[in-house]
């Protein structure tokens, strides 16, 4: 059991390049969600997910794409990466009924420079 | 989901008790309490969470007040390795309200 895994962790792009930050979790949650923090700052959300096929916007989603193809899968799409974009990309998952309050588990970041 | 108030920094000395309050006085009746923290810029990790009830687990005690305006999280004996950001969140129970919503949270450094 990994629990939430994002790759890569560490990446650099060039102004106007774009790429996918991949999460995979192999817990069967249904509800996935992407977050970036600035230095200093709380975690914002960028778009989530409560299932496969369905997709919504957060607080910052401009900029980034996602789709959910799959339970498991959750990936983040820059389309013209911009230096705001610069930050560290948590990826999170967690349980949607049942257990309906129970914790998120969260990737260890993806970290991206964007010059 | 309601807005929550948390002191930015405390200090704690090792093995001493740490008690990181939160505000949170425009809770709804249908919104529990969660605790997370980040160690030095890693993926958040939950704590404990509760709704109106006193909760512990293996890490740590929530303690909510009666008509659930504040709380308080407490490690009861802080290690070194307590040293990180505390974010206290609240969410509603709505289905679709997977998202979490951080503020600054409390940096909370424990002393040698």
């Amino acid at each position: 059991n990994a629990g939430v895994t994002q790759t890569p962790k560490f990446q650099v792009l060039k102004t106007g390049q774009s790429m996918t930050l991949q999460c995979a979790q192999d817990m069967n949650h249904e509800y996935m969600s992407w977050y970036r923090q600035d230095p200093g700052m709380g975690l914002r959300l960028i778009h989530y997910s409560v299932g496969a096929g369905i997709t919504d916007q957060g607080e910052v989603p401009n900029g980034y794409n996602v789709s959910r193809s799959t339970t498991e899968d959750f990936p983040l799409r820059l389309l013209s990466a911009a230096p705001s974009q610069t930050s560290v990309y948590f990826c999170a998952s967690s349980y949607r009924r049942a257990l309906m309050n129970t914790e998120a588990f969260f990737g260890q970041g993806t970290r991206l420079t964007v010059v | 989901d309601a807005k929550t108030t948390q002191p930015p920094s405390m200090d704690c000395a090792e093995g001493r008790a740490a008690n990181l309050p939160c505000n949170h006085s425009t809770i709804s009746g249908n919104e529990y309490v969660y605790w997370y923290r980040q160690i030095h810029s890693q993926g958040p990790q939950y704590i404990i969470h509760g709704l109106k009830n006193n909760e512990t687990n293996e890490m740590a005690s929530l303690i909510i007040t009666e008509d659930r305006k504040s709380s308080t999280l407490i490690l009861p004996h802080a290690t070194l390795r307590d040293t990180a950001v505390y974010y206290c969140i609240v969410r509603s129970r709505s289905g679709s309200a997977r998202q979490l919503t951080f503020g600054s949270g409390t940096q909370l450094t424990v002393l040698p």
